[in-house]
């Protein structure tokens, strides 16, 4: 079965420090990942994706991933957090590209501290 | 804003009423779904339509009952919920499947007493 799994339920960094939040896939197929962040009583908003090509994957608000695929794993980044950037984290993959299932992470709240 | 609006945004309910949730979406988009947030949970996909067609449930017990009369509308209808069926429900759309990201509402927070 498709999952991922990401491993902090909280990340707190310091205002103007790197960032980090995990995230690594379970390995059936190509996976095509996902980042989406949460807003306090709002809907889920789309980051960045990873389909092919270059690893590394940039987006939304200055953030980028890197899909490494002998380790399994999409970690979010950003060179300097602001607090703003507080809020939940998804991680998500789908397998496949006919496929409608997008499995979610549980989520890690990310805690920006001035 | 996403394109995607919900409402009501709060409801709270009895069990045996019945209710009805709206999504509709403003960006052209072929599939749209209903998600399940509860606390501490991961996000759980209820159904997919696809050009007004549902082309995927999952378990999702028959006191919710979807509608998707158009490719821009999507409805959850509501009847006899239990205390556990609180939770934000979120509406997505997206251009198709596969490799296209979705687009979420702001979600409608429901309370079941």
């Amino acid at each position: 079965a498709q999952s991922v799994a990401q491993p902090e339920d909280q990340v707190n960094v310091a205002e103007g420090n790197p960032l980090t939040v995990k995230c690594t896939y379970s390995v059936s197929g190509n996976p095509y990942l996902f980042w989406y962040v949460q807003y306090p009583n709002r809907g889920l908003q789309f980051l960045l994706k990873y389909i092919t090509g270059d690893n590394l994957v940039k987006g939304s608000y200055g953030f980028e991933a890197e899909f490494n695929k002998s380790q399994t794993s999409f970690h979010l980044k950003k060179p300097s957090a602001l607090v703003s950037d507080s809020a939940l984290y998804f991680c998500a993959v789908r397998y496949g590209a006919g496929s409608y299932q997008l499995t979610f992470g549980k989520g890690t709240k990310l805690s920006v501290i001035p | 804003e996403t394109g995607v609006t919900q409402t009501p945004r709060h409801l709270v309910m009895g069990m045996t009423n019945k209710k009805s949730l709206k999504c509709e979406q403003h960006l052209g988009h072929n599939a749209m779904y209903w998600y399940k947030q509860s606390a501490k949970k991961p996000l759980e996909l209820m159904f997919v339509y696809s050009l007004e067609e549902r082309v995927e449930n999952n378990s999702v017990p028959s006191r919710f009952s979807p509608e998707c009369p158009n490719s821009s509308h999507l409805f959850l209808h509501l009847h006899t919920l239990q205390p556990e069926d609180s939770a934000l429900y979120l509406c997505a759309s997206s251009l198709s499947r596969g490799l296209d990201e979705q687009y979420f509402g702001p979600g409608t927070r429901l309370t079941v007493t």
